[in-house]
């Protein structure tokens, strides 16, 4: 099976801008997570998505935001961006079920907010 | 609240020695827990996972790790580490419901 893909792999905008980044799940996987990656913080949870339906969220503000297509592809949009927002967006992708599922993790999205 | 502790940022080790690495977490119940590796410019890949059972669990790469629910901790060791090896580590907790709390991480450096 094909891994887990995000596109774009590198971004740059600048502040005010908005941006989508993509994620596409593995086959037959129907949740997704986005989570953000900055140096000395780990990784922060933005959202989970099941068969369309936000079903988790972190404590992130309004400007970010996500969905989930019928074929389980997500995007994540990130509004009038600011310069804390440069980082490295990670989608991860599950079968379903609960928090002791193993989830698969694309490769990421750097995004540099100048 | 649930919580992950990794108390090393990074740590050093020459190659052809052991490894530990650290992990504490905060949780009610007994956690499904888990240890990621990430290498530069990759995403997190999967070492292992305890959800119960036996507590010294393998792992790939040659990685175990050992749960021990006195001290709420869950560290992750190699007997002999490789060039290969230095990367960042993460040590993660299933929450219960959907969620899955990582911890900060861990850089591993390795001397040759």
């Amino acid at each position: 099976k094909a891994g887990v893909t995000q596109t774009p792999r590198y971004l740059i905008k600048t502040r005010g801008q908005q941006v989508t980044l993509s994620c596409s799940p593995i086959s037959g996987h129907r949740s997704v997570s986005w989570y953000q990656q900055t140096p000395g913080q780990g990784l922060q949870f933005l959202f989970e998505y099941f068969s369309e339906t936000q079903r988790n969220k972190g404590n992130f503000p309004g400007r970010f935001s996500g969905r989930q297509f019928s074929n389980s592809r997500s995007e994540m949009n990130v509004s009038t961006l600011e310069l804390g927002d440069s980082a490295l967006y990670l989608c991860a992708s599950r079968e379903g079920g609960t928090s002791g599922t193993e989830q698969f993790f694309g490769p990421g999205t750097r995004l540099t907010v100048l | 609240a649930q919580s992950v502790t990794q108390p090393d940022i990074h740590i050093t080790v020459s190659e052809g020695a052991s490894l530990e690495l650290r992990c504490n977490y905060s949780y009610g119940a007994t956690p499904y827990l888990f240890w990621y590796v990430q290498s530069p410019g990759q995403g997190l890949q999967l070492l292992l996972k305890y959800f119960s059972g036996d507590t010294l669990v393998q792992g790939i790469k040659g990685f175990e790790a050992e749960f021990k629910r006195s001290q709420s901790s869950f560290n992750l060791r190699k007997p002999s580490v490789h060039w290969s090896d230095a990367a960042e580590y993460f040590c993660a907790v299933g929450a219960g419901g959907f969620k899955t709390i990582f911890g900060a991480g861990t850089r591993l450096f390795v001397k040759a």
